[in-house]
């Protein structure tokens, strides 16, 4: 099976630079996928990273060492909306056939003025 | 120009009843996924479809049944709900698995 390992929350200032862990075991892995949920919305997907290395989107990086099995994602210049959810979630595959996502659950990112 | 489309939003039922959640996308996708999303935000994958047929279920109870009339269209149907079945549910569809595109969500409360 999947774990997934993230902290429960986490709080920063606007214009810091936050990062937020994501330590996983599973058997099989194919990568590694971000995704950002605000209070009653739906999760949308942020980056995915399939080897190891930072791939960097605008104000968001998320990074990936598949031999220690963990990856961040990186938030800069923090703004009030990214206040949010954020969930990593593993692509292995699963018992029936092909493969699947297993989330993490998930990060509460806190912006304060 | 909706991508993922669920209904209804929200659904208030009694324990035992039986009630459907309809998903649509347009995107053109092959594969469609339904998700349980409980109170403290855990996301677990109950269903998978691709082009209407099952490839993943995940030790889900018999009283959940997916049905998937075209590859747009992911419904799922619930008998006797129980209180445990509280949670929001929500429809994804992909054509990349590592990037599924979310429905709103439908937000099932049994009392």
């Amino acid at each position: 099976g999947q774990s997934l390992e993230q902290p429960s929350e986490v709080t920063a200032v606007e214009g810091a630079i936050v990062q937020i862990n994501c330590t996983y075991q599973t058997s099989g892995f194919y990568g590694l996928s971000w995704y950002q949920q605000h209070d009653g919305g739906a999760p949308t997907f942020l980056s995915y990273n399939a080897l190891d290395g930072l791939e960097e989107t605008g104000r968001f990086s998320s990074f990936l060492s598949r031999s220690d099995s963990y990856g961040y994602l990186l938030l800069q210049e923090l703004q009030m909306k990214d206040s949010a959810s954020y969930f990593c979630a593993v692509r292995a595959p699963n018992n029936n056939a092909g493969n699947m996502l297993t989330f993490g659950g998930g990060t509460r990112l806190m912006v304060k003025p | 120009d909706t991508a993922v489309s669920q209904t209804p939003k929200y659904l208030v039922t009694q324990m035992g009843n039986d009630k459907s959640i309809k998903c649509e996308q347009n995107l053109g996708h092959d594969t469609m996924y339904w998700y349980k999303q409980d109170s403290k935000k855990f996301l677990k994958i109950m269903f998978s479809y691709n082009n209407k047929e099952l490839i993943i279920n995940e030790t889900v109870p018999n009283r959940f049944s997916p049905k998937s009339p075209d590859k747009a269209h992911l419904n799922l149907h619930i008998n006797s709900l129980e209180l445990g079945d509280s949670a929001v549910y929500f429809c994804a569809s992909s054509l990349l698995l590592n990037e599924q595109f979310f429905g709103p969500g439908t937000r099932l409360t049994v009392l």
